[in-house]
């Protein structure tokens, strides 16, 4: 069976601070490994990739991941967190076919000024 | 170039009713997918369709109806609007080889039940 686990449902950095996005898959397979935006009120927009190439995966807006598979995870970082970065964020998990998608249940992202 | 565009982006139905809701895409993508966000629970895939003229369920495909009678277009259905289908409704789409490019999503659908 597969699961993906976000362990955070809320995170709250400052402004300019780092952001750690926290996500653990388990898989039977080898997955590919996604993590994606929605802003308020928006669809899902697609920040970066894994999928069996690189271990660290550089995204969208200075975003990147790095696949442990060690540790079975696939957490999301960003240098300095921006004003836009406040969004909620899934961590995605594909393998054994496009059926078998599993969404994390998300974290909301809140950044102070 | 729209990408995926679903109509309408927010509905209030009464209990009973029927409604569908409409996906399109530009991108010539050969699977489209429907999902639900509902809060605390990720998005659940409601039914998906690797073709023109096919269609299949996902995890929780009961109530709802789908076709893709165009490979643009996946419409999905609710004969009889129950609350707990109360919900957001995302429309997808991706290429085949949907591992490696991952999905492009419409904006949601919401809706009520009332």
């Amino acid at each position: 069976a597969q699961s993906v686990t976000q362990l955070d449902s809320h995170v709250s950095v400052s402004e300019g601070t780092p952001v750690l996005l926290r996500c653990n898959y388990s898989s039977s397979y080898s997955p590919s490994l996604f993590w994606y935006v929605q802003h308020p009120n928006k669809g899902l927009q697609l920040l970066l990739k894994y999928t069996s190439a690189a271990t660290l995966v550089k995204g969208i807006n200075g975003f990147e991941a790095e696949f442990k598979k060690s540790e079975t995870s696939f957490h999301l970082t960003k240098p300095s967190a921006h004003m836009s970065d406040a969004a909620e964020y899934f961590c995605v998990s594909t393998s054994g076919g496009y059926q078998k998608v599993t969404f994390g249940t998300g974290t909301k992202l809140q950044v102070i000024p | 170039n729209a990408g995926v565009t679903q109509t309408p982006k927010f509905r209030v139905l009464k209990t009973g009713q029927s409604m569908t809701l409409l996906c399109a895409q530009d991108m010539n993508h050969e699977y489209m997918y429907w999902y639900r966000q509902d809060p605390g629970m990720g998005l659940r895939l409601i039914h998906y369709s690797v073709g023109e003229g096919t269609t299949a369920k996902g995890e929780v495909p009961d109530g709802y109806n789908v076709s893709r009678l165009k490979k643009q277009n996946f419409l999905l259905g609710l004969e009889s609007a129950a609350p707990s289908q109360t919900s957001v409704y995302f429309c997808a789409s991706s290429y085949r080889d949907s591992l490696n490019g991952g999905y492009t999503f419409g904006s949601g659908t919401r809706l009520t039940v009332v």
